[in-house]
């Protein structure tokens, strides 16, 4: 069983506002990652990091940033959070090695007023 | 362009039915991943197929991987209600840290 968390749950939160969607994961993973999913939808790559002070942008970066100071935490900030933010926000790591299967977070659910 | 197709995008089946679920993928890669997700919450992992003839069963459902034909297949027996749910195939794009994830497959199982 993964153990990867991911705070808050849910938030409902203003237009304009700042807001950081927390991850952090038990199990020593190098690599880390954020995705962005309507609900039943595909998902869509944010930022992913594979190790301590590393971060690279996916597909829908340019509203966001990551942050990789140590290994168990990938804190994901919207600087200023618009309608279209509304989503569910997916957190995953995986190791470098061996399967490189993903672990997926409980998820965040944003809805932005 | 990268992509990971799926097929069917959505499947309604009588509990009993047997049926497949096609992975197609257009990038290189070392491995082939399937999820499962239950509405509102996040993926499960199901399986992770290595090499090419691989094939990983679970219960009711079995994955195989057809690297020369990059396809991958999950194939459900007897189905039971239990199994509704959207399952995902990712592959894992060779000389990167990236994954691709399909369109995924809306699964609805019928009584």
């Amino acid at each position: 069983e993964a153990d990867i968390y991911q705070t808050p749950r849910y938030l409902v939160i203003g237009t304009g506002k700042k807001i950081t969607l927390e991850c952090s994961q038990t199990m020593g993973h190098d690599k880390m990652y954020w995705y962005q999913q309507d609900p039943g939808m595909e998902l869509h790559l944010i930022h992913y990091s594979y190790g301590v002070n590393s971060t690279e942008k996916g597909d829908l970066s340019s509203e966001s940033t990551v942050s990789r100071i140590r290994t168990e935490h990938f804190p994901l900030t919207l600087e200023s959070a618009r309608p279209s933010h509304t989503s569910q926000y997916l957190c995953a790591s995986s190791e470098l090695g061996g399967t490189k299967t993903q672990y997926f977070g409980p998820g965040t659910r944003l809805l932005v007023l | 362009e990268l992509k990971v197709e799926q097929n069917p995008l959505f499947l309604s089946m009588q509990e009993g039915k047997n049926y497949t679920i096609y992975c197609n993928y257009s990038t290189t890669s070392d491995r082939l991943y399937w999820y499962r997700q239950d509405p509102g919450k996040s993926l499960e992992s199901l399986f992770v197929l290595l090499s090419n003839g691989a094939v990983k069963q679970e219960g009711r459902l079995m994955a195989s991987l057809d690297t020369k034909a990059r396809l991958s297949t999950l194939h459900i027996t007897a189905a039971v209600h239990d199994l509704s749910a959207t399952y995902f195939c990712a592959v894992d794009v060779s000389g990167t840290y990236k994954y691709i994830f399909g369109t995924g497959t809306r699964l609805k199982v019928l009584a």
